[in-house]
């Protein structure tokens, strides 16, 4: 089975620029995470979605980030304006449903911001 | 935040036993504990959970202990493809709002 597709893998840019993620999850998984994850930590929780609705985006700073997920399949995140701080590896994870079902993520993409 | 308390790092030589331990004293009845791995440039990985009873699958054991204020993921012959951040994890059962809490897990090198 194929597994949870991201891309780009690796994107730079300048600060007060924008930028967008894109992410497949696996086939027939309801439930979709974009986690964020800067060096030396563990990931954090941005956004839940659960089909095509949000079920969790407290972490969110919805200021600059936003993500959407059109017809409850792939999912876009995008910054904009783009900070030093949102320097990190973006990851990308789906469930069959939410509850205890396995989470099983993507490879991530590395954002640099200069 | 995490409700988990791990080493930062470890190390185990090829071949034997890698034992991280993980405390997770205030851990809820409903509460499941999870491990993840994430090895160098990659997303994390399911490893094994449980909630009271030990559990063995063909990566790990998972010992919990009677009172499961902490456990020990062991894995049994550690290679050098084990080498990773492991995350120990503790989760409500059956809510909708699936989040992990990912501390900053414990660093393992395995040595040849």
């Amino acid at each position: 089975e194929a597994g949870v597709a991201q891309s780009p893998r690796y994107k730079i840019i300048e600060k007060r620029q924008s930028v967008a993620f894109w992410c497949n999850p696996i086939s027939g998984h309801a439930t979709l995470y974009w986690y964020q994850q800067i060096l030396g930590q563990g990931p954090k929780l941005l956004i839940q979605f659960q089909n095509n609705g949000v079920v969790d985006d407290s972490q969110l700073p919805k200021d600059r980030f936003s993500a959407e997920r059109l017809k409850g399949v792939d999912s876009t995140l995008k910054i904009q304006p783009a900070k030093l701080e949102d320097s990190a590896v973006y990851l990308c994870a789906s469930q069959t449903s939410g509850g205890t079902d396995t989470q099983y993520f993507g490879p991530g993409t590395r954002l640099t911001v200069l | 935040d995490a409700k988990t308390t791990q080493p930062t790092s470890m190390d185990c030589a090829e071949g034997r036993a890698a034992n991280l331990p993980c405390n997770h004293s205030t851990i809820s009845g409903n509460e499941y504990v999870y491990w993840y791995r994430q090895i160098h440039s990659q997303g994390p990985q399911y490893i094994i959970h449980g909630l009271k009873n030990n559990e063995t699958n063909e990566m790990a054991s998972l010992i919990i202990t009677e009172d499961r204020k902490s456990s020990t993921l062991i894995l049994p012959h550690a290679t050098l493809r084990d080498t990773a951040v492991y995350y120990c994890i503790v989760r409500v059962e059956g809510s909708t709002l699936g989040r992990l809490y990912f501390g900053r897990g414990t660093q393992l090198t395995v040595w040849p």
